[in-house]
This record gives C-alpha cells, structure tokens and sequence, in this order.
C-alpha cells in the first residue's frame, strides 16, 4: 500500500517567490493534515482537512498561506509570496479517522529553502 | 511554558545500554499520548502509543504519570539502530487529529 507522498522532496527559492506544495494521503483517509518544522523548533500544526473541508486552520501563519484539497483527494500548500521564514520542512499526514487517539501517517516532507 | 516540553539531547549511549527520556505536558484533560520517532530527514513514525499506565513493546516501555503530567521511554539494551529523535507527542483534546509536538531527544547509541 501506497503511503502518504509529497512532492517536490526539495525546493530553494527566492524570498517573494512563490511555491506550491503537494501532498497526496494514503487512498481512502479522509483526513489530511499539514505540519512544518522550522530550523530549532518543534513541527507545529498548520491544518486539517476532513475530504475538502478545512476542519482547522488555526496553524496557519499568515495569509500568504493557502491550502487546498479540491475533490478530497491530493492538497496543495501554496506559499506567495514566500519569505525568508517560512523556510523548513513541511510535513503532510493523513489518517482514517479523526480524534485524539487517532494514528496519523506522514510523508516524508518538503524541504523548502527561501534564500 | 510549552505544552510539551524535552531535554533535547543529545543522549550519547553506549550499545547495551538503558536510556530513559521524559516528557512533561501542560493540559492535565490529555488522554492518550505517542512516542514517535524521527530518523534523520525523514518523517516521524510512530513508536508507542500510551493510554493509561502505560505499555511495553520488546525493549521499549512507556510510562504515564498523570499526577505529575510527564511522560517516560525506556530503551532497554540499546542498539545502534535506535539512533534517532524522539518525539513526545500530545493529541489536542477532543474530536481532533491535531498533534502537540515536543521539540524531540536525541539519541546517539555508540558502538
């Protein structure tokens, strides 16, 4: 079975550049989410998608983040214009079910590198 | 105060050896908890889960201190192989797959 993939595994822009993330969950989970570690920190939560619905945004940084997951199926994290901060590693998870005890499955991250 | 707080590291073992990491969280009506672990640039995986006391899994325990709210993993007879970051993690509480990441203790077993 196929896991979580994201794609692209890296990618170095200018800062005020735009770049587009893509995640695709494991077939099935209706529940995707998008986590990112920045240089010394804890991966922190960005969302959570049920199918195409945004179930919790509250991670979000600023509105120069947009994710999307039209038809329920692959998200996009879309970053414009980027800054030198939004620099790390951005992880996708999905699982089956929602709620605490829940397992989440991650990709294997985009590294994104805003010079 | 975070809400999941690790000693970073690094924890330089030698193989054969126990190591213990603790985690301490804030939010007393936490419920369930997980041991992820991370390999260098790759994702997290989970390790343990622990629910109420705690459980066991070959050479791995965890262990729950719901009075104390800290978290423990034991790594019995250590491998090289066991080289990675762990990660304490807490689910937010309620109908959420939300995750509270702990920044992560890192383990170097040495031959």
């Amino acid at each position: 079975e196929a896991g979580v993939t994201q794609f692209p595994s890296h990618s170095v822009i200018e800062k005020g550049q735009t770049v587009t993330l893509r995640c695709d969950p494991i077939s099935g989970h209706d529940n995707l989410y998008w986590y990112r570690r920045v240089m010394g920190k804890e991966i922190k939560f960005l969302l959570h998608f049920v199918k195409e619905s945004k179930q919790d945004e509250s991670g979000m940084p600023n509105n120069r983040f947009l994710a999307e997951r039209t038809g329920g199926t692959y998200s996009t994290l879309k970053v414009q214009p980027a800054e030198l901060e939004d620099s790390g590693v951005y992880f996708c998870a999905s699982s089956l079910n929602q709620g605490a005890g829940e397992k989440l499955f991650f990709g294997s991250g985009t590294q994104l590198s805003v010079l | 105060r975070k809400e999941v707080e690790q000693d970073p590291g690094p924890f330089n073992v030698p193989e054969g050896a126990t190591v213990a990491f603790n985690c301490t969280y804030s939010n007393s009506a936490s419920q369930s908890f997980f041991w992820y672990r991370q390999d260098c640039r790759k994702e997290p995986k989970l390790l343990m889960s622990v629910y109420s006391s705690g459980n066991e899994d070959g050479r791995f325990t965890a262990q729950l201190n719901r009075a104390s709210q800290y978290i423990s993993l034991l790594i019995r007879d250590s491998k090289l192989s066991d080289s990675a970051t762990y990660l304490c993690v807490v689910p937010r509480s309620g109908n959420t797959g939300k995750l509270i990441f702990g920044q992560g203790t890192t383990l170097q077993v040495k031959p």
